[in-house]
């Protein structure tokens, strides 16, 4: 099955820095979604995001399917943004499985 | 919108008694919904994705004796936990995607936590 690895696996920042996440996966894909787990557990949808590159806030994402992989973009950090980030990747229509990648838990100190 | 409730947030059942847990999609109509599985510091895994009105497609290794999945309407899919055992304690986590328009977005329950003693 499709492989998904993203780095760092660990990132430490002090409030007001930038970030960038990387997500690459091994296959041609029709979805990809970054997700923010907060302490509680719950996944907060970020970016769905397949090819091209959004914004929303402080927070962009850019997918090169071409190349396979995808990057989120944290500016100016707060202590909130803390918590475990989540690249999927899924191939199909609506009934499309999405195949996770183990995280980047960022920390982020006041 | 795109909100989906999951119930209960957190059990905790003796071992050999079952557990059912919800997962409903309150603003939108899911015509699949997924059932993940997540230990402690891991990732999400799959367990199996369900169809409203068919049967559902469980994943390598899960056992469907054990997991009983029914997607009975387009807004409600349960997960049984039967003759629960300490080693199925874990956070389980469903999610729902509408079959148009698209984009065939996911969208998260906030997940159940369930102890087994």
């Amino acid at each position: 099955g499709i492989q998904v690895e993203q780095s760092p696996p660990d990132l430490i920042l002090q409030e007001g820095a930038n970030s960038t996440l990387r997500c690459n996966f091994s296959d041609s894909v029709n979805n990809l979604q970054w997700f923010h787990q907060n302490p509680w557990g719950q996944l907060i949808n970020l970016f769905y995001i397949p090819s091209g590159t959004k914004q929303n806030g402080r927070l962009s994402a850019t997918t090169v399917a071409t190349e396979r992989y995808s990057l989120l973009y944290i500016s100016s950090s707060q202590t909130t943004d803390s918590g475990v980030y989540f690249c999927a990747v899924g191939v199909g229509g609506s009934n499309y499985k999405l195949t996770f990648g183990k995280g980047t838990l960022l920390t982020v100190n006041p | 919108g795109a909100v989906v409730s999951q119930h209960p947030s957190w059990v905790i059942c003796k071992s050999g008694t079952s557990v059912k847990i919800e997962c409903r999609s309150l603003d939108f109509q899911a015509t699949t919904m997924f059932w993940y599985r997540q230990f402690p510091k891991q990732s999400l895994m799959l367990m199996a994705t369900s169809n409203e009105g068919s049967k559902a497609t469980y994943e390598q290794g899960v056992e469907k004796d054990k997991f009983l999945i029914n997607h009975a309407s387009l807004t409600l899919s349960t997960l049984t936990v039967t003759s629960a055992h300490p080693e199925d304690s874990s956070f389980y986590i469903c999610s729902a995607s509408s079959s148009s328009p698209p984009p065939y977005e996911q969208y998260f329950g906030p997940g159940t936590r369930l102890t087994v003693t």
